[in-house]
C-alpha cells in the first residue's frame, strides 16, 4: 500500500462541473501539498496546509487530519483546469520535520468544453 | 533568477554514459531536493539537501546516483554509466528553509533519454 493515495486516477467533467479530488495518506506528516502539474510543463505548487482549508479563486484544498485524509475541489471546472494533480505530503522523520515529499500517483483531470 | 532552472532540458544519451544535470535554485532557498519521474508513473524522491547538514540520500536508486551542492547553490545529479531505466525527467525543487512547512518550487525539469 502506497503512503499517500489519490482517488480517482482519472477523472473526466463537462466544462462548468464541481469537482473533488481525493487524498489519503499514512504517514506522520508535517504539511499536505497539492501540485498540478500540464502535459509536457512543470510542476506549480497550488496548495500547502497542515489543517482546515484554503482557498484560491476556483480551487478549494481541505484538510482532515484525523482521517488522514485531504481534498481538492475545482468548482466551475474549465478546460484549462485540464492537467495531473497530484497530493504529496511532508513527511516527519525521526521527529523532525522537513520537506522530503512522498507523492500519490496522481489524478489525471480532463474537462471538456 | 525568478525562479529555479535546471540545465539541460533535453539529454539524449547512450547507455554507459555518465550524465550531469544541474540545478539552480531561488537565491536565499537553504533546502534543495531532486526528483524523479520515469514515464506514466509518480514522483521519486531522489535526495534532500539543507544548509550544511548532511544530505538525505536515501533515495537514490543506486551506488551510479551521486549529487553534490555547493553551498546554498548549484546542485549537479550525476549518474554513472547510464542504464535505459534511468530514463525519466529530473526534477529539482527548492524552499526557503526545508522544514516542511513551506511551498516548494520546482524547476522545468531536464528529460533524459538514455538509448
Amino acid at each position: 500500500k502506497n503512503e499517500v493515495e489519490q482517488s480517482p486516477q482519472n477523472l473526466t467533467a463537462q466544462e462548468g462541473e464541481f469537482i473533488t479530488i481525493n487524498c489519503s495518506y499514512s504517514v506522520g506528516i508535517s504539511a499536505l501539498h497539492w501540485l498540478q502539474q500540464h502535459p509536457g510543463g512543470g510542476i506549480v505548487s497550488l496548495f500547502m496546509l497542515s489543517s482546515g482549508k484554503k482557498k484560491h479563486g476556483r480551487l478549494i484544498a481541505t484538510i482532515n487530519i484525523q482521517e488522514k485524509h485531504s481534498s481538492l475541489h475545482i468548482t466551475a471546472s474549465h478546460p484549462r483546469d485540464s492537467a495531473v494533480y497530484i497530493c504529496a505530503a511532508s513527511t516527519n522523520a525521526g521527529g523532525t520535520s522537513y520537506g522530503k515529499l512522498t507523492f500519490g500517483q496522481g489524478t489525471i483531470l480532463t474537462v471538456h468544453p | 533568477g525568478a525562479g529555479v532552472s535546471q540545465s539541460p532540458s533535453n539529454k539524449v544519451t547512450e547507455k554507459g554514459k555518465d550524465v550531469e544535470l544541474r540545478c539552480d535554485p531561488i537565491s536565499g532557498h537553504t533546502a534543495l531536493y531532486w526528483y524523479r519521474q520515469r514515464l506514466g508513473q509518480g514522483l521519486e524522491f531522489l535526495i534532500y539537501f539543507q544548509g550544511n547538514s548532511a544530505p538525505d540520500k536515501s533515495g537514490l536508486p543506486s551506488d551510479r546516483f551521486s549529487a553534490e551542492r555547493t553551498g546554498e547553490s548549484v546542485s549537479t545529479l550525476t549518474i554513472q554509466r547510464t542504464q535505459q531505466e534511468d530514463s525519466a525527467v529530473y526534477l529539482c525543487a527548492s524552499t526557503l528553509m526545508g522544514q516542511g512547512f513551506e511551498t516548494q518550487y520546482f524547476g522545468p525539469g531536464t528529460r533524459l533519454l538514455v538509448l
